[in-house]
């Protein structure tokens, strides 16, 4: 079946070192998401892509950024890792001009 | 900017109604959408509304939309304890899927 796959699920990490979470879908959707979750923000876009070499900012994209090299991936690199980025990250997928996407299981990262 | 805004806690004996609400403030948003999020995993679409319909049924969910006041609700007869969960509502005003705004989300807690 085809499916959306986080990786890790869970890291911890030290406050400046550089950070990389991977999402994979295997749909071959063109567009790709990527999201924190914290407690009473909801979910909020933080960089997202509608096809290979397309990435463009979210509502909070500063100290993040993303490459879409081929379909199937969009990892999400936080340069230098603050502990205001300790949240749950989700990835999401969907097809150009569909109302669905489909959302990964999600990371959750700690900055210690 | 768009915000979309729900109350945070519902709490509901088994077998009753359930109805979780939402405004939002953006008047051209096209798609209006409600997320499942259970324990420790992604989102799961329930459904969706189109901005020109008032109102959608789907089995035990119904969504009403009122545009005037720009609020959303969804409605699930016959509540189980197996609908205990995270729900979101969620914006957009393009059809690619996945570039939405979430709601805080409203956590549902059904009691037998």
């Amino acid at each position: 079946d085809a499916e959306i796959t986080q990786s890790p699920r869970h890291k911890i990490t030290e406050t400046g070192r550089q950070v990389t979470l991977a999402c994979h879908q295997t749909w071959n959707h063109n567009n790709m998401f990527w999201y924190r979750q914290d407690l009473g923000h909801g979910l909020r876009l933080i960089h997202y892509s509608y096809g290979v070499q397309d990435t463009n900012k979210g509502e909070v994209s500063d100290g993040y950024s993303v490459s879409r090299s081929n379909t199937e991936d969009l990892p999400l690199t936080l340069e230098s890792a603050a502990s205001s980025q300790t949240s749950v990250y989700f990835c999401a997928s969907s097809e150009s001009g569909d109302t669905e996407a489909f959302f990964g299981q999600g990371t959750r990262l700690t900055v210690v | 900017g768009e915000d979309v805004e729900q109350s945070l806690f519902l709490s509901v004996r088994e077998g009753d109604s359930s109805v979780i609400n939402c405004t939002y403030t953006d008047s051209s948003s096209t798609y209006l959408y409600w997320y499942k999020q259970e324990p420790g995993a992604g989102l799961q679409l329930l459904t969706y509304i189109f901005s020109n319909m008032d109102m959608k049924q789907d089995q035990r969910l119904t969504v009403l939309l009122n545009k005037k006041d720009k609020h959303l609700s969804l409605r699930i007869a016959d509540t189980q304890t197996g609908d205990s969960a995270i729900y979101f509502c969620a914006e957009s005003n393009d059809n690619q899927g996945g570039k939405l705004i979430f709601g805080q989300g409203t956590e549902l807690s059904v009691k037998p």
